[in-house]
């Protein structure tokens, strides 16, 4: 099984800074099979971006993807007072599917 | 709107089973692979299994962690997907999500709890 290791586990940034979300895998994921979710408490995750780059409906351009084989990226440009959450990344190119731990991003 | 609404969760004791529901709405469901995917009490995301649609075969997959003791079905007609939970554990304790989709999810239901406790 792929293991997805994410890092660093929380980042303490302020509103307007720029945050880079790390995802590294035990191996080469598939055809960049890499997805990234944000949850707030008490709410199901949300996806934002899918093959590693594309984003997902309705999210908005401060937030991108970047990466192939086992390193992956997910920044946010400039950070809004919603962006305040957990973030995983899962990949779904190799059975069983997994996750990532997830990385917290708070306000500092 | 794409809808999906998890029943069935509860108080369960180890080593007994439990059948969660999956009700969708909103869109052709026998087109789609259907997910469940669980979250322990202040814990991550853990992918749980998915069941293909009939046209990709209706093959399952499963986490190593629930293989052999979870199965996933599904109604077309009624637009529901189980997950049937059997022998369950302590560490079995999660909300238990169900996604539309058997790859990445842009569709999550609001969950259910289970909880396995003596």
């Amino acid at each position: 099984e792929i293991v997805l290791t994410q890092s660093p586990g929380t980042l303490s940034l302020s509103p307007g800074e720029r945050a880079t979300l790390s995802c590294r895998a035990s191996q080469s994921v598939s055809s960049s099979y890499l997805a990234w979710y944000q949850q707030k408490p008490g709410l199901a995750p949300r996806l934002l971006m899918y093959g590693a780059s594309s984003r997902a409906t309705d999210i908005p351009d401060r937030f991108s993807g970047s990466g192939s084989g086992t390193d992956f990226t997910l920044t946010i440009s400039r950070l809004e007072p919603e962006d305040f959450a957990v973030y995983y990344c899962q990949q779904y190119g190799s059975s069983p599917w997994t996750f990532g731990q997830g990385t917290k991003v708070e306000i500092k | 709107e794409v809808q999906l609404v998890e029943s069935g969760g509860g108080l369960v004791q180890p080593g007994r089973s439990l059948r969660l529901s999956c009700t969708s709405s909103g869109f052709t469901f026998g087109d789609y692979a259907m997910s469940w995917v669980r979250q322990a009490p202040g814990k991550g995301l853990e992918w749980v299994g998915l069941i293909r649609s009939k046209a990709s075969g209706g093959t399952t997959e499963f986490a190593a962690s629930v293989k052999g003791r979870f199965t996933i079905s599904r109604d077309d007609s009624k637009s529901i997907a189980y997950l049937q939970m059997n022998s369950l554990k302590t560490e079995d304790t999660a909300v238990y999500y169900c996604t539309r989709g058997g790859s990445y999810y842009g569709h999550w239901g609001q969950g259910t709890l289970v909880t396995v406790s003596s």
